[in-house]
């Protein structure tokens, strides 16, 4: 257990919808990270915060965003939802936001219909 | 740009054997972190080992351990002893400071009894 934790495990929605994924990092750990693992492919980097401040963006589509709250945790929000867009969606964390390990939580699995 | 190339897609080892993972990466810069994470069936995203590229000393944590060859940009992974439960798809992932981490595309390794 890594301490971090993801809701829900699963989501199963419709094309056009819009869902809201939701992380709790570690206690202490400042920096929340979003990542996209497509079926059978290598993680990518979609978001960074760091202490409720967008600190890195990578390959993030413009219908998706994300936040973080004042007690650290983050919520990516997915929205016009498309087939492509059915993935795993990791989250992790880690205390700082310059180099280090990150510890990923359980991920929540999200299948488009 | 930073990339991280496993040029091993699939990997095979007889159980109490050892086998190695590689992965090369591209980087101007000379303060990074490098990693690799495991994930089994689970799915779950678990820290193997991590290496800073200031220490010459290669990175150990019990049956596994690297081999960083930091002037050929290598970093590669040595699993003595191979279990059953160390089949998984590995990922070997580099940050530098400020910076997102970034993947490979992954080697499944399979374990044979």
């Amino acid at each position: 257990d890594s301490g971090v934790t993801q809701t829900p495990k699963h989501l199963i929605t419709a094309t056009g919808q819009r869902v809201t994924l939701r992380c709790s990092p570690r206690s202490g750990d400042l920096s929340v990270y979003w990542y996209q693992q497509s079926l059978d492919q290598g993680l990518q980097f979609l978001i960074q915060y760091y202490n409720g401040e967008e600190r890195a963006k990578g390959n993030i589509l413009e219908r998706f965003s994300a936040q973080q709250f004042p007690d650290l945790h983050s919520e990516l929000n997915l929205s016009s939802l498309e087939l492509g867009d059915s993935a795993l969606y990791f989250c992790a964390s880690s205390v700082g936001d310059r180099g280090g390990e990150q510890f990923f939580g359980p991920g929540t699995r999200l299948t488009v219909l | 740009a930073q990339t991280v190339t496993q040029s091993q897609p699939e990997m095979s080892v007889q159980e109490a054997e050892t086998v190695t993972l590689s992965c090369t990466y591209d980087t101007s810069e000379s303060d990074y972190y490098l990693f690799w994470y495991k994930q089994p069936p689970s799915r779950q995203m678990i820290l193997v080992i991590r290496q800073e590229a200031y220490k010459q000393q290669n990175a150990t944590e019990n049956r596994f351990s690297v081999n960083f060859q930091k002037a050929a940009k290598s970093f590669s992974l040595k699993i003595s002893d191979s279990q059953l439960g160390d089949a998984a798809m590995y990922f070997c992932a580099y940050r530098i400071l400020n910076n997102d981490m970034r993947f490979g595309a992954g080697t499944r390794l399979t374990v044979k009894p």
